[in-house]
C-alpha cells in the first residue's frame, strides 16, 4: 500500500524567505505526483503536476521536482509572500492492483505560514 | 465551463438518515473520484470511478455507495450516516491519456451528522 509523507507538517516563516517542502512515498512505481494548494475552507487548487519520467515541473515562483528511485519529491517557494500561506499538500498517482487502475494517494499536507 | 460542481455545499443530518452528494463535471474526464478530508488526515479516498458504469472501492469505502450511471455525474451515497462521517467531502475528476492524474476539485460538501 503507499503511504505518503510531507514534511515538515507545519512551517512559519518570514517574508522573502526561500522555502523547500518536502513530499516521501514508498512505492516509487508511480504515474504522477501533483502538488496542490488549500486556502482555509476551501477547494485544492492545482499547482503543478510532474510525470513519472519527468525530473522537474517549474511555474512562476514554484518548482517542483520528482526523484522516483528515492520516492521524493521536493516543491521550492522563492522569495515567499504573505499571499503563500495556505496548506501544501502532494498526492501520487500508483497503481491499485486489485482495481486494475491508477488510484491517488495524499499526503497529511504542510500547513505554510508567511507573515510580514 | 463550470468545471466540477457540487450539491450542496452544506448539510446537517441526524444520526440514521440517508443522503445523495451529487458531483458534476463539464470537462468530459473520464475518472472521478470522491474523497474526506477530516483535521489533520490529509484526503482520503472512498471511491472512484474509471468510467460510466464502473465504480470501485478506495481506502475508506465503509458506509458509502457510489453510483456513476452518466459519465459526468458521480454520486455518493450515504444509506446511514453515523458520527463518524461528520467530515468535508471532496469529488474530483481526471482525464485519460498524458494528462491523466491531473486532478480537478469540486468547491467540497461539509456535513454534520449529529
Amino acid at each position: 500500500k503507499q503511504e505518503v509523507t510531507q514534511i515538515p507538517a507545519a512551517l512559519s516563516v518570514p517574508e522573502g524567505e526561500n522555502l523547500v517542502l518536502n513530499c516521501s512515498f514508498t512505492d516509487s512505481a508511480i504515474y504522477n505526483l501533483q502538488w496542490f494548494r488549500q486556502d482555509p475552507g476551501k477547494g485544492l487548487t492545482s499547482l503543478l503536476l510532474i510525470q513519472s519520467s519527468q525530473r522537474e515541473q517549474t511555474s512562476g515562483r514554484l518548482n517542483a521536482s520528482l526523484d522516483k528511485s528515492s520516492g521524493r519529491s521536493t516543491l521550492y517557494i522563492a522569495a515567499s509572500q504573505p499571499g503563500d500561506s495556505a496548506t501544501y499538500l502532494c498526492a501520487v498517482m500508483g497503481w491499485e492492483g486489485s482495481g486494475g487502475s491508477y488510484i491517488p494517494t495524499f499526503g497529511r499536507g504542510t500547513s505554510l505560514i508567511v507573515h510580514p | 465551463n463550470a468545471g466540477v460542481t457540487q450539491t450542496p455545499k452544506f448539510r446537517v443530518l441526524k444520526t440514521g438518515q440517508s443522503m445523495t452528494l451529487l458531483c458534476a463535471q463539464d470537462m468530459n474526464h473520464e475518472y472521478m473520484y470522491w474523497y474526506r478530508q477530516d483535521p489533520g488526515m490529509g484526503l482520503r479516498l472512498i471511491h472512484y470511478s474509471v468510467g460510466e458504469g464502473t465504480t470501485a472501492k478506495g481506502e475508506v469505502p465503509d458506509g458509502y455507495n457510489v453510483s456513476r450511471l452518466k459519465k459526468q455525474n458521480f454520486l455518493l451515497g450515504l444509506e446511514s450516516a453515523a458520527p463518524s462521517q461528520t467530515s468535508v467531502y471532496f469529488c474530483a475528476s481526471s482525464p485519460m491519456g498524458a494528462r491523466r492524474g491531473t486532478q480537478y476539485f469540486g468547491p467540497g460538501t461539509r456535513l454534520t451528522v449529529l
